[in-house]
């Protein structure tokens, strides 16, 4: 069975300052890897993925994360952080055996930027 | 393109009462999946369908339950609610599951059980 863990639940950092946020996975089948944002009130907005092509990912906003397979990460990184990058931030990893798209998410972390 | 669309967008019940939830997928995707998320259990899978069939179903009682329409519009109903259902229902749409593509999310109806 597919998990994701994201160890803590916040982060905080300077405007600025490097943005990681740390996500590991289990899984049976070559995965395929999700990172999600969700500001208050609102649903989930796709950051990037990895669908087994190149393992540096880049994704919207100045976001990239590298799938790392011997190290079963998948952590999520910007070089500078914004006051607008404060939100919450989730991993997933997909069950897609049998034609599935069911996601599994990470507990989430909370991402403070402070001025 | 008009995005995922979830009716109501709030909603307050009592106990022991029923509810409907509503979601309208992103013309051209066949598959709609929905998730709960609470503070205490995050994000968790509840259904998933495709082309009018139940493709996968997560750990919920059989009080939760799903359809999916010919236009692939999904409701998801909740029946004898309890304290404990109080959450953000979460709706996804993609054109084919199992591939990899990217699941676009709802706004989410908000359920509070009193």
């Amino acid at each position: 069975a597919q998990s994701v863990t994201q160890l803590g639940s916040h982060v905080s950092v300077s405007e600025g300052a490097l943005v990681l946020l740390r996500c590991n996975y289990s899984s049976s089948v070559p995965p395929y890897l999700f990172w999600y944002v969700q500001y208050p009130n609102q649903g989930l907005q796709l950051l990037l993925k990895y669908t087994s092509a190149a393992t540096l990912v880049k994704g919207i906003n100045g976001f990239e994360a590298e799938f790392k397979k011997s190290e079963t990460s998948f952590h999520l990184t910007k070089p500078s952080a914004h006051m607008s990058d404060a939100a919450e931030y989730f991993c997933a990893v997909s069950d897609h055996q049998g034609g599935s798209e069911k996601l599994v998410f990470g507990k989430g972390m909370k991402l403070t930027v402070n001025p | 393109k008009a995005g995922v669309t979830q009716t109501p967008r709030y909603l307050i019940k009592t106990r022991g009462q029923q509810v409907t939830l509503s979601c309208s997928p992103i013309s051209g995707h066949r598959s709609v999946s929905w998730y709960q998320q609470t503070p205490g259990q995050g994000l968790q899978f509840l259904f998933e369908y495709f082309s009018e069939t139940q493709r996968n179903k997560g750990n919920f009682p059989g009080r939760f339950s799903g359809r999916q329409f010919s236009n692939s519009r999904s409701e998801m109903n909740v029946s004898t609610l309890e304290l404990g259902d109080s959450a953000l229902y979460l709706c996804a749409s993609c054109r084919y599951p199992g591939t990899g593509e990217t699941q676009y999310f709802g706004p989410g109806t908000r359920l509070l059980v009193l």
